[in-house]
C-alpha cells in the first residue's frame, strides 16, 4: 500500500499561474520534506516540516511556499513559475528529526509552458 | 570536491552478474541512505546504516566508518535492476538535510 502518496503525476501551468502540489502519507511522521529534481541533478531539499514547525533552506526563493494543514497532508505552492522551475517534486518523511530513514513520495513532473 | 562521491557514475552488466556500487565521502556523518529512482521516477529508500551490513533481498549494503567508504552490492541482478542509484550521507549538525551523490546509472541487460 503507498505511504507517501504524491498528487498529480504530472502537472502542466503556463508561466507565472499559481499550481499548488500535493502530498499525504499514511505513516503519521512527524517530518515532511519538499525536494526539487531537475533533470540529471540530485535532490534539492527546499524545506521541510517539523510537526508544524516549518524550515526553509537559506538557497529556497521566495516563490516556494509551503502548508502542512494536518499530520497527514503537506503542499507546496509555487505563487509565479517560471519556466526554470520545471523538475520533479519529490515529497518524503520521515519519523523524527536526525538519523530516521526517509520515505519518499513517487514525485509530481512539473512543466512549465 | 563533492563531498559525497560515487563510482562508477555509468554501469551496463549483464543478467546475473554481481554488481558493486561504491559511496565515499569524506565528512562526518550520522547515517548513510541507499537509494533507488527509476527513470522518471519518484526515490525508494532501499537502505539507512549507520555501521555494519544490512541485507534485503537480492541487496546487500556495507559501511565501514573508519574508511568512510560505503558499498552498495546486488546479487544476481536483473533488468529490472536498472535505475539510478544513489547515496546520500546525513552530515553531523547539519539537522535533517542529506548530501547527495551523484548517482549511478545502472543498466542490467538481458
Amino acid at each position: 500500500d503507498a505511504m507517501v502518496i504524491q498528487n498529480p503525476r504530472y502537472q502542466v501551468t503556463q508561466f507565472g499561474k499559481p499550481v499548488t502540489l500535493s502530498c499525504s502519507q499514511t505513516l503519521n511522521h512527524n517530518v515532511m520534506y519538499w525536494y526539487q529534481q531537475k533533470s540529471s541533478q540530485a535532490p534539492k531539499l527546499l524545506f521541510h516540516y517539523y510537526d508544524k514547525d516549518f524550515n526553509n533552506e537559506a538557497d529556497t526563493p521566495d516563490n516556494f511556499q509551503s502548508r502542512r494543514p494536518n499530520t497527514s497532508f503537506c503542499f507546496l505552492d509555487i505563487r509565479s513559475p517560471g519556466l526554470g522551475d520545471a523538475a520533479m517534486y519529490l515529497c518524503a518523511t520521515s519519523r523524527n528529526r536526525g538519523a530516521y530513514e526517509q520515505y519518499f513520495g513517487p514525485g509530481t513532473r512539473l512543466t512549465v509552458t | 570536491k563533492n563531498e559525497v562521491e560515487q563510482s562508477p557514475q555509468n554501469l551496463t552488466a549483464q543478467e546475473g552478474e554481481f554488481i558493486t556500487i561504491n559511496c565515499s565521502y569524506s565528512v562526518g556523518i550520522s547515517a548513510l541512505h541507499w537509494l533507488q529512482q527509476h527513470p522518471g521516477g519518484g526515490i525508494v529508500s532501499l537502505f539507512m546504516l549507520s555501521s555494519g551490513k544490512k541485507k534485503h533481498g537480492r541487496l546487500i549494503a556495507t559501511i565501514n566508518i573508519q574508511e568512510k567508504h560505503s558499498s552498495l552490492h546486488i546479487t544476481a541482478s536483473h533488468p529490472r535492476d536498472s535505475a539510478v542509484y544513489i547515496c546520500a550521507v546525513r552530515k553531523n549538525n547539519a539537522g535533517n538535510m542529506l548530501t547527495f551523490g551523484g548517482g549511478t546509472r545502472l543498466m542490467v541487460k538481458p
